[in-house]
């Protein structure tokens, strides 16, 4: 059971590129977010999703699209990067906020540098 | 859209000694409240939460208490620990409605020895 992992670990783009990120859960969750954190600014939702073939806009959601074909996989796409967008970006998953195992379970992250 | 505040950014405590960290939210409904802790270049991981029908949870060292009038909560730690220090974020989430969650800035807890 490897729970949330992220792919790749770290990236560096140029500006303009396109990259996109994978997040893999084997829990059979619902729900999952795709999260980034600056320095200072604590974890902002970007976009997430509540079931395969759904998503929806988060706090920050510009410049980012997403797509949820599987209920295991959960994909955040940058189609033309900008050195904004360096991050590190989490995502996480979880059951139902209502069900009692609500716990949000985070991946390790993905470092990603914009030049 | 729900807004949480959260304070102070940065604490020290001195090992032993209790620590809190207290968090303001903006949407009256909202109804979850997670805590979590990341340590230093590792994911967040929840250690406590609590549900707006609950005033106050504990685990072990660690409570949670939740003032739904004044809209806050706070996470307060006791006899702390060197494994204490990391950084604590709370959350906000309505979850009857759009299971978004919404976290604070964060508060950076420093464990003197």
């Amino acid at each position: 059971n490897a729970g949330v992992t992220q792919t790749p670990k770290f990236r560096v783009l140029k500006t303009g590129q396109s990259m996109t990120l994978l997040c893999a859960q084997d829990m059979n969750h619902e729900y999952m977010y795709w999260y980034r954190q600056d320095p200072g600014m604590g974890l902002r939702l970007i976009h997430y999703s509540v079931g395969e073939g759904t998503t929806a806009k988060g706090e920050v959601p510009d410049g980012y699209n997403v797509s949820r074909l599987k209920k295991q996989n959960f994909l955040l796409g940058l189609e033309s990067a900008a050195p904004s967008q360096t991050s590190v970006y989490f995502c996480a998953s979880s059951y139902s906020i209502l069900s009692p195992e609500e716990t949000q379970y985070f991946g390790p992250g993905t470092r990603l540098l914009v030049l | 859209g729900e807004n949480v505040e959260q304070h102070p950014s940065t604490l020290s405590v001195q090992e032993g000694d209790s620590a809190v960290i207290k968090c303001t939210y903006s949407d009256s409904a909202s109804n979850y409240f997670p805590w979590y802790k990341q340590e230093l270049g590792k994911r967040p991981q929840l250690i406590i939460d609590i549900r707006s029908n609950v005033g106050e949870k504990k685990d072990q060292r660690i409570a949670v208490t939740l003032n739904k009038t004044a809209k806050h909560f706070s996470l307060h730690i006791t006899e702390t620990q060197p494994e204490d220090s990391a950084v604590y974020f709370c959350a906000a989430s309505l979850t009857n409605r759009d299971d978004k969650i919404i976290f604070g800035k964060g508060t950076r807890l420093h464990i003197l020895p």
